[in-house]
């Protein structure tokens, strides 16, 4: 069973176009994130909910929205997609939402190209 | 702010060499760190990590890691290389503190093992 799965794997858009990133974990965890990595292979974290509840958000455009349905799922929505937005974004969850010594499990990303 | 740094873009060793990966950290408080290995077009797999319960820490597939207060490292290290660890390796640091679970990456040593 997959612990942390995103969906599409693979999305290929044009600019200016409105795209969402699902993810699902089924680990029971409270919390879950998402991370973007650049090509560059940098990852930095964008955001993070704990129950539903947004707890990190951390200076990214409000082009990029979040949404928490449930604990089990986070979904990333994109508006007016950039050329900059082009990177491979991950899911992560976590048991708990604050201490820092939880590990954090990753879903396969969704590589996000914009043309 | 709490951060790591990478000693080392590329490494590249010979199967069955001494695998030695460099990640010092820079915290204010008691930091807990991780490494993460990402597997070509995969999403990130904890390795191993610290959270101040023993200062050498064994990880999956032989690797280990020793955390030295005094060289602020905490260095990945194996024995003996194989060519299924070639991949990115990811050194990340979290906060003990309030305000979520933030992983923060270092920027990634690629490992390459030849024969």
């Amino acid at each position: 069973d997959t612990a942390v799965s995103q969906t599409p794997k693979y999305l290929v858009t044009q600019m200016g176009n409105d795209k969402s990133i699902k993810c699902e974990q089924n680990l029971g965890h409270d919390t879950m994130y998402w991370y973007k990595q650049d090509s560059k292979k940098f990852l930095k974290i964008m955001f993070s909910y704990n129950n539903k509840e947004l707890i990190i958000n951390e200076t990214v455009p409000n082009r990029f929205s979040p949404k928490s349905p449930d604990k089990a799922h986070l979904n990333l929505h994109i508006n007016s997609l950039e050329l900059g937005d082009s990177a491979v974004y991950f899911c992560a969850s976590s048991q708990v939402a604050s201490g820092g010594a939880d590990t954090q499990y990753f879903g396969p990303g969704t590589r996000l190209t914009v043309l | 702010a709490q951060s790591v740094t990478q000693l080392g873009s590329h490494v590249s060793v010979s199967e069955g060499a001494l695998v030695l990966l460099r990640c010092n950290y820079s915290s204010s408080v008691p930091p807990y760190l991780f490494w993460y290995v990402q597997y070509p077009n995969q999403g990130l797999q904890l390795l191993l990590k610290y959270t101040s319960a023993a200062t050498l820490v064994k990880g999956i597939n032989g690797f280990e890691a020793e955390f030295k207060k005094s060289e602020t490292s905490f260095h990945l290290t194996k024995p003996s290389a194989h060519m299924s660890d070639a991949a990115e390796y990811f050194c990340a640091v979290s906060g003990a503190t309030g305000g979520g679970n933030k992983l923060t990456f270092g920027t990634g040593t690629q490992l390459k093992v030849e024969l």
